[in-house]
């Protein structure tokens, strides 16, 4: 059964044009995390969520912003995507219970495609 | 120098070869450690996690070497399934936060 779930898989949207991707979870994890991954790169952590707490990290643009309305679920909004936001989009979840639960949990990410 | 460094290869191996993946990391104050598989166009999935000096599961080996900054991840007897993208990833905290490094990736290919 699918534990951190993403939709929609595949995602295409004209430059400029807004659009969000979803990430829900089963795992009842406090924590959230949105990756971007571009071709041959490695995944670049965007924004987390710690409960209802957000942060994010400090060379993501402006363009990107989340929404976390309760536990399961978790929103990734592109305002106003560029060609260069083409990539992979990755939810993650985390559990944390203090030492030695660091462990995350990945979606199979949204590809997004800006046309 | 990049917070987490991976040799990106391509390893190419016969099966049934020992093949060994060095990582080295900037950031003396790293709390954890974590081997993740990622196959072509997939997420990345957690192969091991390493806390102290080391981790072994089946034909996987890592090592953690905190005076040098460096963790290695060891396959013996490969398998065409172990084809895939290995990512070295650190954690650098702080705190509870989790905050994951991934290093680039180290492609292996597992020939017939």
């Amino acid at each position: 059964d699918a534990m951190v779930i993403q939709n929609p898989r595949y995602q295409v949207t004209q430059f400029g044009k807004p659009v969000t991707l979803s990430c829900s979870q089963t795992l009842n994890h406090n924590v959230m995390y949105w990756y971007q991954q571009k071709s041959s790169q490695a995944p670049k952590l965007l924004f987390h969520y710690y409960d209802k707490d957000f942060n994010n990290e400090a060379d993501t643009p402006d363009n990107f912003q989340s929404r976390r309305p309760n536990t399961s679920f978790c929103f990734l909004d592109i305002r106003s995507p560029g060609l260069g936001d083409a990539a992979m989009y990755l939810c993650a979840t985390r559990l944390d219970r203090g030492v030695g639960t660091d462990t995350q949990y990945f979606g199979p990410g949204t590809r997004l495609t800006v046309l | 120098r990049k917070e987490v460094e991976q040799d990106p290869g391509p390893f190419n191996v016969p099966e049934g070869a020992t093949v060994a993946f060095n990582c080295t990391y900037s950031n003396s104050a790293s709390q954890s450690f974590f081997w993740y598989r990622q196959d072509c166009r997939k997420e990345p999935k957690l192969l091991m996690s390493v806390y102290s000096s080391g981790n072994e599961d089946g034909r996987f080996t890592a090592q953690l070497n905190r005076a040098s900054q460096y963790i290695s991840l060891l396959i013996r007897d490969s398998k065409l399934s172990d084809s895939a993208t290995y990512l070295c990833v650190v954690n650098i905290g702080p705190g509870n936060t989790g905050k994951l490094i991934f290093g680039q990736g180290t492609t292996l290919q597992v020939k017939p």
